[in-house]
């Protein structure tokens, strides 16, 4: 059974760093991109960026290169997503999903998603 | 980046009925190589995580009810449920990946009438 088990909810103050998990299990974690959404009242669905745990290769969306850090380890079959400075506006419902390719070094769409980490950054 | 806009926003059909939802993008999703739409569509319930129904504008996922139906080519898209179910309360997303930059439509609401 494919499962993305991803960490609890987080409350940050502004300026905090933070790192959360993606648990990947019953699948080959070295074969597949590993993608981040963000999903917030206002702006929707917004991916974020991917990576292959199979050589390390990330790849981020403009909107959010230099503001977050995509990472695995392949080892324990965990994807991340981490901050070093929240703001207030990072307050969002994120999602790992197991992103599809057909065609090489070219994700394409969300095949299977976690449960989604609650991250709420406020003073 | 390549922008998605549904339409509408929310809409309310009677169970049994049809609903459509509609999906355009800036610019064409057409990849050459395989002639085939870079359009995928996902259904989220609430408090659940998206749910992926369509890849390639209308490859339905294993296990979806064949009551949804994906099409539309170039542009403009379609996500059509026939026979609307109580269970089909959701809100819907297209998606495109012929850009490297992957962009989500805003979402699309069905509830029931």
């Amino acid at each position: 059974e494919v499962r993305l088990v991803q960490s609890g909810a987080e409350v940050k103050k502004p300026g905090e760093s933070l790192k959360i998990s993606c648990q990947a299990s019953g699948f080959s974690f070295t074969s597949y991109w590993i993608a981040w959404v963000r999903q917030t009242p206002g702006k929707g669905l917004e991916w974020i960026g991917v990576v292959y745990p199979g050589d390390s290769d990330t790849r981020y969306s403009p909107a959010f290169q230099g503001q977050v850090t995509i990472s695995a380890d392949r080892s324990v079959g965990i994807a991340y997503l981490q901050w070093t400075n929240l703001q207030a506006p990072d307050t969002a419902v994120y999602y790992c999903a197991i992103c599809y390719s057909t065609i090489p070094a070219r994700p394409h769409w969300f095949d299977f998603w976690g449960q989604g980490t609650l991250v709420t950054v406020s003073s | 980046d390549i922008v998605m806009t549904q339409s509408p926003d929310s809409l309310a059909v009677s169970l049994g009925e049809r609903a459509t939802i509609t999906c355009k993008s800036s610019q064409s999703l057409l990849y050459s190589p395989n002639n085939k739409n870079s359009l995928a569509w996902y259904q989220q319930k609430p408090g659940q995580p998206p749910k992926l129904l369509f890849s390639w504008a209308s490859t339905r996922k294993s296990g979806v009810p064949d009551r949804f139906s994906g099409g539309g080519s170039g542009t403009e898209f379609t996500l059509t449920i026939n026979s609307l179910q109580a269970e089909d309360v959701a809100v819907y997303y297209c998606q495109q990946y012929y850009s490297s930059v992957l962009t989500f439509g805003g979402g699309t609401k069905v509830e029931i009438k």
